[in-house]
């Protein structure tokens, strides 16, 4: 059973489409993450929600839009795709936010490529 | 500014032990993280530091020195499949994560 699952794992569109990936985490925890990874592999936080709620909105384009439609989801949407979006997506979650029980979970990462 | 250094490739030979260092400058501290992350796979959580001193589990151990805003990952009897990259992540004040940039440890035979 995958703790942290999130599809597609691979993505190749052209530049100007909207896509979305979906992540979905079955450990029962209460708060999810995407993050994006880029080709010097800093670790950037995009998104953070507790039980639904948006905690975190780092500074990102308002091309890009979390939704959670429960505690065990977070999806992201991405609209007109641009060359700069080519990274690759981590979905995260952990049981608390807060100090040492934010241990977080990683997904397999989905591998954007836009053309 | 928030700041995590950490040097961008090491190389040891199997069999060795290897210090990865760190040092962090954030807006007050709650804890430090490792993390070790495999070529084309997601990060896995390897140890948390908080208090000072040295943590060790198996053939990884970590330690702290808050008045110094400094940690490192000993990496004990090497083995190839601990080539990876090893990502350090300091947590501020406020509980965000800041990142490093990690660092690529190759390992020879």
């Amino acid at each position: 059973d995958t703790a942290v699952s999130q599809t597609p794992k691979y993505l190749v569109t052209q530049m100007g489409n909207d896509k979305s990936i979906k992540c979905e985490q079955n450990l029962g925890h209460d708060t999810m993450y995407w993050y994006k990874q880029d080709s010097k592999k800093f670790l950037k936080i995009m998104f953070s929600y507790n039980n639904k709620e948006l905690i975190i909105n780092e500074t990102v384009p308002n091309r890009f839009s979390p939704k959670s439609p429960d505690k065990a989801h977070l999806n992201l949407h991405i609209n007109s795709l641009e060359l700069g979006d080519s990274a690759v997506y981590f979905c995260a979650s952990s049981q608390d936010p807060q100090g040492g029980a934010n241990v977080l979970t990683f997904g397999a990462g989905s591998r954007l490529t836009v053309l | 500014g928030q700041n995590i250094d950490q040097p961008t490739e090491m190389t040891a030979t199997e069999g060795a032990i290897v210090q990865i260092n760190c040092t962090y400058q954030t807006s007050g501290f709650n804890g430090l993280f490792w993390y070790q992350q495999h070529a084309g796979e997601a990060p896995t959580f390897l140890s948390y530091n908080v208090l000072d001193g040295l943590e060790e589990k198996g053939r990884f151990s970590s330690f702290l020195s808050r008045s110094k805003g400094y940690s490192y990952l000993l990496l004990k009897e090497l083995q190839m499949k601990d080539s990876a990259s090893y990502l350090c992540a300091a947590m501020d004040s406020n509980y965000q994560l800041i990142w490093g940039a990690g660092t690529k440890l190759i390992i020879k035979p």
